[in-house]
């Protein structure tokens, strides 16, 4: 897949575990976040999001959690299944005026294990 | 709904040729971006359109590359003449809002330039 050269953290767990996934963000000024999964040969698809007005949000199995003190976020996937095999890219808004303009990091590899 | 179509999935050119990726977004969509992964880079913004004009092209890397979006439906990315270091994935997505709710993905083209 696209992922070839491209040396990303990998986080391997079990299935029925719970995961996280962390992403350090540069600028204190992003007031959007998303989480996307890409699955190999397909396009980002997005999971959840959080604004900066909110230090946690639920989705179903999902969480993130933002802490703008350290800008910090993280995805917490609850009894993680073989089908969430993928790599996960946390994505900060840094467009102006509402227009989005997303800088992605770098990705985290999921590995589940039956 | 038809998510967001790209054509060619893949594309091998030589260095100095010509190629045009097409985007076609989800219908109804006014905003329209392209991204890029070159390979061992992350995910990168070179554009986004409202409608048929160009919001924001300043990920746009050099005058090699041009974008449209005639009458504001499909857009396509023209890269004259191919260089190397522009092998890599190109996405695009597109967006109702541009406040919430994140992009729709295409899948991409693969580009490789030899």
């Amino acid at each position: 897949g696209e992922s070839v050269g491209l040396h990303l953290p990998t986080l391997s767990v079990q299935e029925g575990d719970n995961s996280i996934i962390n992403c350090a963000y540069s600028n204190s000024a992003s007031d959007y976040f998303i989480w996307y999964k890409q699955e190999s040969g397909k396009g980002p698809q997005f999971i959840i999001d959080i604004r900066s007005n909110m230090d946690k949000r639920q989705g179903q199995r999902v969480t993130v959690l933002l802490n703008k003190t350290v800008k910090h976020l993280s995805l917490q996937i609850a009894a993680t299944q073989p089908g969430d095999s993928a790599v996960y890219f946390c994505a900060e808004n840094r467009g102006n005026t509402g227009f989005q303009k997303l800088v992605f990091g770098t990705g985290t590899r999921l590995l589940v294990s039956p | 709904e038809a998510g967001v179509t790209q054509f060619p999935s893949h594309s091998v050119i030589e260095k100095g040729q010509t190629v045009t990726l097409r985007c076609d977004p989800i219908s109804g969509h006014d905003n329209l971006y392209w991204y890029r992964r070159v390979m061992g880079k992350e995910i990168k913004f070179l554009l986004h359109f409202v409608k048929e004009s160009k919001q924001d092209e300043s990920g746009m890397p050099n005058n090699r590359f041009l974008a449209e979006r005639t009458g504001g439906t499909y857009s396509t990315l023209k890269v004259q003449p191919a260089e190397l270091e522009d092998s890599g994935v190109y996405f695009c997505a597109s967006s109702h809002s541009v406040v919430s709710g994140g992009y729709t993905f295409g899948s991409g083209t693969r580009l490789t330039v030899v």
